[in-house]
């Protein structure tokens, strides 16, 4: 299971762009990355999800270098209600591979005024 | 529609006493994983069901721990003989099984508080 790692936390303002980036060295050939965020006091909710290159939605936009050793949450004009954990997971869906998927500590994201 | 719903959202109980934790996942969804999840710290897996039969129990802490799903649904956490230090939110999540995309739907978990 590839393992991932990423900042403990950080702090933006809000309007600004952020950027969490996560490590994976290790991920295998079939291995996707998927972005969870979690408010206090509720389970993770899926964010977004890609395999190389560029993904976005209305959300995020995730960012996946060629040799996939990385990659890079981005957060455009962040408000205070993007204040959360933010966790960076990797994991093979087509095979089960998201059984033991770890979350980790995740990025824990200040927003502030 | 209907989310991941899991009962109770809080439960108290004594050290040595049995609990179960209950999990109602999204209608039509074969996959189902228990976590649990400690103040500080991401969810810890513990179980994955692939429709009634527990695909991987290996998160499991010991055998106090138990978890069933007897017809593909409704799923049950047992844990017997417990500890202070199973104190922890016991998340649930569900997804409609494997194929790309397979992304996870958390309930809001039952926070478990051993005294």
């Amino acid at each position: 299971l590839a393992k991932t790692t990423q900042p403990i936390s950080m702090d933006s303002y809000e309007g600004q762009e952020v950027n969490i980036t996560c490590s994976h060295n290790n991920i295998a050939t079939n291995d996707y990355i998927t972005w969870y965020q979690q408010f206090p006091s509720q389970g993770p909710r899926f964010i977004i999800q890609g395999y190389k290159t560029k993904v976005t939605n209305e959300v995020a936009s995730l960012f996946i270098p060629a040799d996939r050793k990385s990659s890079t949450l981005s957060l455009p004009r962040v408000s205070l209600s993007d204040t959360a954990v933010y966790y960076c997971l990797v994991g093979d869906p087509s095979s089960g591979g998201y059984q033991k998927v770890t979350f980790g500590t995740g990025t824990k994201l200040q927003v502030i005024p | 529609g209907a989310g991941v719903s899991q009962t109770p959202s809080n439960k108290v109980t004594e050290k040595g006493k049995y609990v179960e934790l209950r999990c109602d996942p999204i209608s039509g969804h074969t996959a189902l994983y228990w976590y649990r999840q400690s103040l500080g710290q991401g969810p810890e897996f513990l179980i994955y069901f692939q429709g009634t039969g527990a695909a991987d129990d290996s998160g499991l802490p010991n055998d106090r721990f138990f978890a069933v799903r007897p017809e593909g649904s409704v799923s049950t956490l047992k844990i017997q003989r417990t500890e202070r230090g199973d104190s922890a939110v016991y998340l649930c999540a569900s997804s409609p099984g494997r194929g790309v995309y397979n992304e996870q739907f958390f309930g809001p978990g039952t926070r478990l508080t051993v005294l």
